[in-house]
């Protein structure tokens, strides 16, 4: 069935790069979407990247996808205190509408 | 543009009690709708999606349940809470193909005592 997978916990300092990953085991997902959540709140999508792409940049964004591994990464540059936030990872599987959600990682930014 | 509103934000209800959250999509017709709970441990679990006015599927068995009145209404209810209801419910709508990703409301927290 289908799974996706993080780790639970990041910690970085301010100022450094945050990589948070993730893996998925449906080689036909077709989209893939990185969530933040604020504490409190709901998510909010970040960025999606199409399964025909290896990368999107958004400003401090970069995500990285290896359809090969299914491995997706999200990597944020210049980390600052308000990007502490839980980060989920989500796949569309083939022939669905729903995504599957990994558990999310807590990216925690200290100074 | 298209807004999601979830109400209430926080809720605290005696055991027994019945439950009603509304969550409504504005800017958008024939959206996808979905009710999600957040447990302690951070997972999302899918509680119900719709596809279009009184079409509800249920992903898990419990004792809550959705209803869609209206094209843009999605409400979750229950007759009688129990403990193990207690989490936070967030509403989500998106296009029928949801490719560009769901837009999640702001989240009801319930709290069963």
């Amino acid at each position: 069935g289908e799974d996706v997978e993080q780790s639970l916990f990041l910690s970085v300092r301010e100022g450094d790069s945050s990589v948070i990953n993730c893996t998925y085991t449906d080689s036909s997902s077709t989209y893939l979407y990185w969530y933040k959540q604020e504490p409190g709140a709901g998510l909010q999508l970040l960025t999606y990247i199409f399964s025909n792409m290896d990368m999107k940049q958004d400003q401090r964004l970069t995500v990285l996808l290896n359809k090969k591994d299914k491995h997706l990464s999200l990597r944020i540059a210049d980390t600052q205190t308000g990007d502490s936030a839980i980060y989920f990872c989500a796949e569309i599987p083939g022939g669905s509408y729903i995504p599957t959600f990994g558990r999310g990682t807590s990216l925690i930014v200290h100074p | 543009s298209q807004t999601i509103h979830q109400w209430p934000a926080t809720l605290v209800q005696p055991v027994g009690s019945p439950l009603s959250l509304e969550c409504t999509v504005e800017g958008t017709s024939n959206p996808n709708l979905y009710w999600y709970r957040q447990a302690a441990g951070r997972g999302l679990q899918l509680l119900f999606y719709s596809v279009g006015i009184g079409q509800i599927s249920s992903e898990v068995p419990q004792n809550l349940s959705a209803s869609r009145p209206q094209d843009r209404q999605f409400i979750l209810s229950s007759k009688k809470l129990l403990l193990s209801d207690s989490g936070f419910y967030l509403c989500a709508w998106s296009e029928n193909t949801a490719n560009y990703g769901y837009t999640f409301g702001s989240g009801t927290r319930l709290t069963v005592v």
